[in-house]
């Protein structure tokens, strides 16, 4: 089992309309919760953060933690066709590791006008 | 607040050669980490650098080495080349202390290409 899953996608979502992407992970001990984006060759760019249980907002952006089932979420309202990129969920597990960081393979978004 | 930066940001080598990749992260973080990213991998963890110390490491075999230097700048090395090496490489900035320390902030990368 991969230590942090992410729906390889594409997930299409028309314009408007929201986008949800999902992330589960192993570690029940993880502690911080990330979200990147990442467009076709560029680097990736830290978007959201969470490190409790529940719902965190940033404008169109809201990361949604479930430490008992052990997954992220990540919803995107009003989706823009700017938003179509790959999105990565990275989780920095609880037991003491050589990866700091542990990053799924990303979901790719599209979405259409 | 400038951000990260690599250089170079493109470098064509052949196999056997060595390479060496620089990173100057964002002025205040003490914390480098550099990633090898491929289409079929994904982003795999080098390692950390925290303060001149590599405080974590990868799955990645002895052929790829890093330093970091007292003003927080880092640099990798990959000796002997091969072509699996092939790929984009990040570096990736983060305060590295209490708080928000595993918040990173990446650079644009080096494409490396190995022939």
């Amino acid at each position: 089992q991969k230590e942090v899953e992410q729906n390889s996608g594409p997930l299409s979502v028309p314009e408007g309309a929201i986008a949800s992407l999902n992330c589960t992970y192993s570690d029940r001990g993880s502690q911080s919760f990330f979200w990147y984006r990442q467009y076709s060759g560029k680097s990736p760019e830290l978007i959201m953060f969470i490190y409790s249980n529940g719902d965190k907002e940033d404008g169109r952006f809201t990361a949604q933690l479930n430490k008992a089932s052990q997954y992220v979420s990540l919803l995107i309202r009003d989706s823009q066709p700017s938003d179509s990129a790959t999105y990565l969920c990275a989780v920095e597990p609880g037991y003491s590791s050589a990866s700091k960081i542990i990053f799924g393979s990303g979901t790719r978004l599209s979405i259409r006008p | 607040k400038a951000g990260v930066t690599q250089t170079p940001r493109y470098l064509i080598k052949t196999r056997g050669q060595q390479v060496t990749l620089s990173c100057s992260p964002i002025s205040g973080h003490r914390s480098v980490s550099w990633y090898q990213q491929t289409p079929g991998q994904g982003l795999q963890f080098l390692f950390e650098y925290f303060s001149e110390t590599q405080r974590n490491k990868g799955n990645f075999p002895g052929r790829f080495s890093g330093r970091q230097f007292s003003n927080s700048r880092s640099e990798m090395n990959v000796s002997t080349l091969e072509l699996g090496d092939s790929a984009l490489y990040l570096c990736a900035s983060s305060p590295g202390t209490s708080g928000r320390a595993y918040e990173q902030f990446f650079g644009p990368g080096t494409r490396l290409t190995v022939l």
